[in-house]
């Protein structure tokens, strides 16, 4: 959805590097929730976010939203081959409603 | 793992002829959706439903219909395929709906339109 911006589109890193995926809306984020993709594969739920300032973490990832809750971001520490793949954000723009996602971040992490 | 199993898993079909995905889950959840992915576009809402026989319409629901008789099955129904149908179609469940309820997907059916 356009709603929902992610940057980058992309991201080619090296192995033990760290990493930033973004997640932005001109809507409140009444709920903003994170998703892994596996190549070929359904999409694994990482974290979820609900109030302004939030921050959660999950071993070496680190999802923040911002006091506006318009924001988010995804920092993965000390990157390995198993981060690789597409990350997605996914947000409730309307307070009950079914999530809208972004086109997602398609990361690859290289030795 | 959310016991949720799509089915087909991969299907081919050819343009004008009618194709049904299922969706089955064992978790009791209330609200179950169908999303497409496709290259450029992300995941999108196709339909969704908050219980038996009660369903919505999502972004792009053109062209596809669903049916939940039972709370454990979910058909999407593309009555006269296209080839802009080609696509992967993922099924979701939630406990709850909207911002309390985090959604858990299928492995996703890839359907082709010749």
């Amino acid at each position: 959805s356009q709603e929902l911006e992610q940057s980058p589109q992309s991201l080619i890193v090296q192995e033990g590097k760290n990493l930033t995926i973004n997640c932005t809306s001109s809507k409140t984020l009444y709920g903003l929730y994170w998703y892994k993709q596996k190549y070929g594969e359904g999409l694994i739920f990482l974290m979820m976010l609900q109030k302004g300032g939030e921050e959660k973490s999950h071993e070496k990832i680190t999802a923040k939203l911002d006091e506006k809750k318009q924001q988010s971001s995804l920092h993965i520490t000390a990157s390995q081959p198993s981060h690789a793949g597409i990350y997605l954000c996914g947000a409730d723009l309307s307070g009950n409603t079914p999530l809208v996602f972004g086109k997602g971040t398609r990361l690859s992490v290289i030795a | 793992d959310a016991g949720i199993t799509q089915s087909p898993r991969h299907k081919v079909t050819e343009t004008g002829t009618p194709v049904t995905l299922r969706c089955h889950q064992t978790e009791n959840h209330r609200y179950m959706y169908w999303y497409r992915q496709d290259p450029g576009h992300g995941l999108r809402l196709i339909h969704y439903s908050y219980g038996v026989k009660d369903t919505d319409k999502g972004e792009v629901s053109d062209g596809y219909s669903v049916s939940r008789s039972k709370t454990e099955d979910f058909l999407l129904t593309l009555e006269s395929a296209t080839s802009s149908q080609t696509s992967v179609y993922f099924c979701a469940i939630s406990e709850r709906g909207g911002r309390t309820g985090e959604l858990f997907f299928g492995e996703g059916s890839r359907l082709t339109v010749l």
